[in-house]
């Protein structure tokens, strides 16, 4: 079955700072892959996707790159701000189907003035 | 444009109990989903609902239904409640078709005693 496997938190960095959270996945068939981000007290947003191969996913300076070769959707950001403190979720999604989200198990990110 | 709403935001029920929560679409939305997300996890599947029917369920048991109203508003509902549903529900709408993003409402925080 699908699953998606990420990089356990937390994670404190200084403002400013170069973030990676690392996730990699498996799935049949070839899903779409997505970063959420969860602000405390409130619900998920979606950060940014990817549907295809080699594609960039890119939001408020945040990226990450679809790569098939090492089932890998790795979050990064040059430099990170206090704002950006949030759990951040890596998903894939079941073919056929855009809404039936498989989630990893979520990273806490704490930036630190 | 109202986003997605949830209610109540909190409850809190004793084993055995039912439980009904409540979604309310995005404007303009005809697809709900539902989610749990356990402290400290990443939301699980649990089902998705289009014109009113279910037509996606995840890994749970009957015991967990739900209901879409006319208006695209949806329902959850727990019955025979374990401690382990204890979690927040999430809600997410969004218009058919694979490339729609999921838009998530706040939550139901459910406390199983």
């Amino acid at each position: 079955g699908n699953s998606v496997t990420q990089m356990e938190g937390p994670v404190t960095l200084s403002e400013e700072a170069f973030l990676t959270i690392n996730c990699t996945y498996t799935a049949t068939g070839y899903p779409s892959l997505f970063w959420y981000v969860q602000y405390p007290g409130e619900g998920l947003q979606l950060l940014l996707k990817a549907t295809k191969a080699d594609d960039k996913g890119s939001n408020k300076g945040f990226e990450a790159t679809y790569r098939k070769e090492t089932t890998s959707f790795h979050l990064e950001k040059g430099s990170v701000q206090v704002s950006d403190s949030a759990v951040y979720f890596c998903a894939l999604n079941r073919p056929g189907s855009a809404r039936q989200l498989t989630f990893g198990s979520g990273t806490q990110l704490t930036v630190l003035p | 444009e109202t986003g997605v709403t949830q209610s109540p935001t909190h409850l809190i029920k004793t084993r055995g109990q039912q439980v009904t929560l409540r979604c309310s679409s995005q404007s303009g939305h005809n697809t709900v989903s539902w989610y749990q997300q356990a402290l400290g996890q990443g939301p699980q599947f649990i089902f998705q609902y289009y014109r009113e029917e279910e037509n996606g369920r995840g890994n749970f048991p009957p015991r967990f239904s739900g209901l879409q109203f006319p208006n695209y508003s949806s329902e959850l509902n727990v019955n025979a409640l374990e401690l382990d549903d204890s979690a927040l529900y999430l809600c997410a709408s969004s218009l058919e078709g694979s490339n729609s993003p999921l838009h998530f409402g706040n939550g139901t925080r459910l406390t199983v005693t």
